[in-house]
This record gives structure tokens, C-alpha cells and sequence, in this order.
């Protein structure tokens, strides 16, 4: 499995959009990369997932570079609700999914 | 909301005394994960399942077992609970049919005493 370096942690004004990198420069071929978030005392929550072109969802846009070794979670229009730890996870779909978690980025929204 | 619950929510247990953890899904998934949790670190697989009766073993999974008797329910047992223990227990299932995400419970705090 690729290892993932996030910073520990970042700041973001209120209703700006907040980017969130991660470096995941040996991730292979078959590794999708994953975001998760876990809001204080709460269980993880799914955020979205690409392989190598950029995906959208409701929630987020993820951004992979051409030669997919980093990535950039951007949530558009952050609220005070976002704030939460951010996780970025490489993983090939196989072992039965299991997902190896990293420290995350303590991403704060400031009001 | 995936339809995950766990129990007890909370339990304060003493050394040496079994502990069994109950995570229960009402979307009748194949794969359940069961994952621990300590102070500013990430979460840390400990044991999964991949079907009635289908476990394995995770990263963190000596002083732990588990057992999976029907679909919707997946047990961790500490059979004699030790104070390294004390940490957030998250139950996960993963996502619908071709996909691949897992969504948690709200865990369980335990503390061993």
C-alpha cells in the first residue's frame, strides 16, 4: 500500500474554498485514492474517491495530478461544519478493502 | 445514514474481565471492519469480515475476537480486557454493490480500569 503524507494541520476562512493536499508519490497503477473525514467523536464519513481523472460530487471536488503521486481535495465553500480531520487514503480495492489510516490534516473553518 | 448501530455506547470496564462489543447493520452487507481508535491517531483495523462465519485478521488484532453468526451482526470479544485497551471502537460495513466505501458507526468508548 502507498504511503500518504498530509499536512498536520491547515486553516480556512469561512465560505472560502479550503484545499487540502496529499502526497502519495508511491502509489501504484491499481490504487484509488481515497478522502474520508471524521468530525470530533464521530465515525468517519466518506467523502469521494478517483483514479486518475478529477471527480465531483455533492460534497467535494478531487483534483490528481497526471502522474497521480498527489492530490487535491477542495471543498468549494467551506462551512464551520466542515471542520474535522481529513484523510487521504491510497487503495488497490483488493486485501478486502482494507483501508490503512494515516494521521489526517486538522482542517479548522474560521468564522 | 447506513443503518449501523453499535452497543453499548459507553462502557467503563476492570482489568481482566470479557468485554464483547455489538455492531449491528440493517443493509445486509457482506463486509464488516472493526477498527479502534486511540488519541490523535488514525484508525487501526483489527479484525473484518467478509461473510457469515468469515473473519480475518487486521493490523491490531492480538487480545481481540470476533464472530459473525448472521449477516447483520458482527461481535468483538476481549476476553480479558487489559488497560491498552482503553479506545474508541468504530464498527464499518462497506458500501452497496460495486462500491467499495465503507460508511461507520458512532463507536464505543471503553475504558478499562
Amino acid at each position: 500500500d502507498a504511503k500518504t503524507t498530509q499536512p498536520p494541520s491547515m486553516d480556512c476562512a469561512e465560505g472560502r474554498a479550503a484545499n487540502l493536499p496529499c502526497n502519495h508519490s508511491t502509489i501504484s497503477g491499481n490504487e484509488y485514492v481515497y478522502w474520508y473525514r471524521q468530525i470530533h467523536s464521530q465515525g468517519p464519513q466518506y467523502i469521494i474517491h478517483g483514479l486518475k481523472n478529477n471527480e465531483t460530487n455533492e460534497m467535494a471536488s478531487l483534483i490528481i495530478t497526471e502522474d497521480r503521486k498527489s492530490s487535491t481535495l477542495i471543498l468549494p465553500h467551506a462551512t464551520l461544519r466542515d471542520t474535522a480531520v481529513y484523510y487521504c487514503i491510497p487503495n488497490s480495492r483488493g486485501s478486502n478493502y482494507q483501508l490503512i489510516w494515516g494521521a489526517g490534516t486538522k482542517l479548522i473553518i474560521k468564522p | 445514514d447506513a443503518g449501523i448501530t453499535q452497543s453499548p455506547r459507553h462502557k467503563v470496564t476492570e482489568t481482566g474481565t470479557p468485554v464483547t462489543l455489538r455492531c449491528h447493520q440493517t443493509e445486509n452487507h457482506r463486509y464488516m471492519y472493526w477498527y479502534r481508535q486511540d488519541p490523535g491517531h488514525g484508525l487501526r483495523l483489527i479484525h473484518y469480515s467478509y461473510g457469515v462465519k468469515d473473519t480475518d485478521k487486521g493490523e491490531v488484532s492480538d487480545g481481540y475476537s470476533v464472530s459473525r453468526s448472521k449477516t447483520e451482526d458482527f461481535l468483538l470479544t476481549l476476553e480479558s480486557a487489559t488497560s491498552s485497551q482503553t479506545s474508541v471502537y468504530f464498527c464499518a460495513i462497506m458500501g452497496l454493490a460495486g462500491a467499495d466505501t465503507q460508511y461507520f458507526g458512532p463507536g464505543t468508548r471503553l475504558t478499562v480500569l
